[in-house]
């Protein structure tokens, strides 16, 4: 079975310092993986997705993520924080072939000060 | 494009009663996901349903149990309520489910057992 392991519960930043959240997933096969991202009383939005194409991945609002098999890794960045930002994270598998079956992992609560 | 919408937002229930929620997707979709998020157990996979069919199952109790419409919207149903059962419920819906899809959530109804 697949599953994602979200190293930090809880990450701090400075706003306008750079941005880590990490994430490994164990998987049989070739993952997919996703991060969500979730803010106070509102739905999960996806931030990016990566579906076996290009290892580094693009997602909305500055942030990117690359996948790396050798360390089974996927870590999400950006190079700088926003007060907007902060939020709850959430590392993400899917099921094989499907997009429709989702396994979390158990956030990052990401905190931006000034 | 309206997004996904869940009704109720929130709900109270006593123990041993039943409820149901309602998830409409967005236009077009015909995969609707439901997901069950506590703090204790995080975000968890209740069920898939595609084309009113039952697709993709979780691992809950038989109590849990949903159906789909033919215009794709879907409805949760708990039976016997308990304690437990408080939680966020948000529902996903995406095109078909597969993996090139991109799954989108609704704001959740937040239930409460007495």
């Amino acid at each position: 079975a697949q599953s994602v392991t979200q190293l930090d519960s809880h990450v701090s930043v400075s706003e306008g310092t750079p941005v880590l959240l990490r994430c490994n997933y164990s998987s049989s096969y070739s993952p997919s993986l996703f991060w969500y991202v979730q803010h106070p009383n509102k739905g999960l939005q996806l931030l990016l997705k990566y579906t076996s194409a290009a290892t580094l991945v693009k997602g909305i609002n500055g942030f990117e993520a690359e996948f790396k098999k050798s360390e089974t890794s996927f870590h999400l960045t950006k190079p700088s924080a926003h007060m907007s930002d902060a939020a709850e994270y959430f590392c993400v598998v899917s099921d094989r072939g499907t997009a429709s079956k989702l396994t979390f992992g158990t956030g990052t609560r990401l905190q931006v000060t000034l | 494009k309206a997004g996904v919408t869940q009704t109720p937002r929130y709900l109270i229930k006593t123990r041993g009663q039943q409820v149901t929620l309602s998830c409409s997707p967005i236009s077009g979709h015909r995969s609707v996901s439901w997901y069950q998020q506590t703090p204790g157990q995080g975000l968890q996979f209740l069920f898939e349903y595609f084309s009113e069919t039952q697709r993709n199952k979780g691992n809950f109790p038989g109590r849990f149990s949903g159906r789909q419409f033919s215009n794709s919207r879907s409805e949760m149903n708990v039976s016997t309520l308990e304690l437990g059962d408080s939680a966020l419920y948000l529902c996903a819906s995406s095109l078909t489910g597969v993996i090139t899809d991109t799954q989108y959530f609704g704001p959740g109804t937040r239930l409460t057992v007495l």
